[in-house]
């Protein structure tokens, strides 16, 4: 396909399970965002691939929250024993390198954790 | 560190009137400045941005946006709402030399009634 793609793209879940969100970036682009979209508090950076780097993972809101990325591709977003709190949309983004400011994002998924 | 600031959560205004959705920021250096438009139930979709050179910049849908460095402001406007153009919009900044994710604005619900 053309564009960024997620899956699931609902995934309801109880608390206290492991969830794995998965997404596929636009083909050729290097660099790789997840975001997170909470109701009543906007859109919050959790984190960011580009190529072979280190990622930047300041925006990861606990040690619960994980991702990779791997051949360059493909990323997953792991959150392990889900709270409530972490029901949201999560959002993938991808971009070319040097264009990190020109973000395509996918659909999301959305997580309920009930 | 840079902020976005969308002043009023939710604006409604009558078709054909018009849209004005406010965006202020705060950063050490002038940022690229980015507002997105969100329909119901899709992903985020680019509205406009504003990188350098000239400080109007148009975008899809009728919509334009002003960035004023003396007010750090990047307001979104529209001559005349249409009923097509209630969503949720987005502002947001992106550091310029680091280039990376994108600081989000907590949004703004534009309701459109005939």
């Amino acid at each position: 396909g053309a564009g960024v793609s997620q899956s699931p793209s609902n995934k309801v879940t109880e608390k206290g399970k492991d969830v794995e969100l998965r997404c596929d970036p636009i083909s050729g682009h290097t660099a790789l965002y997840w975001y997170r979209q909470s109701l009543g508090q906007g859109l919050e950076f959790l984190i960011y691939f580009q190529g072979n780097s280190a990622p930047d993972k300041s925006g990861l809101p606990s040690d619960r929250f994980s991702a990779e990325r791997t051949g360059g591709s493909v990323s997953t977003l792991t959150i392990q024993r889900t709270q409530q709190e972490d029901s949201a949309v999560y959002l993938c983004a991808s971009s070319f390198s040097g264009r990190a400011w020109e973000q395509y994002f996918g659909p999301g998924t959305r997580l309920t954790v009930t | 560190a840079q902020s976005v600031t969308q002043l009023g959560s939710h604006v409604s205004v009558s078709e054909g009137a018009l849209v004005l959705l406010r965006c202020n920021y705060s950063s050490s250096v002038p940022p690229y400045l980015f507002w997105y438009v969100q329909y119901p139930n899709q992903g985020l979709q680019l509205l406009l941005k504003y990188t350098t050179g000239a400080t109007l910049v148009k975008g899809i849908n009728g919509f334009e946006a002003e960035f004023k460095k003396s007010e750090t402001s990047f307001h979104l406007t529209k001559p005349s709402a249409h009923m097509s153009d209630a969503a949720e919009y987005f502002c947001a900044v992106s550091d310029r030399e680091a280039g990376t994710a994108l600081i989000f604005g907590k949004g703004t619900t534009l309701s459109v009634s005939s």
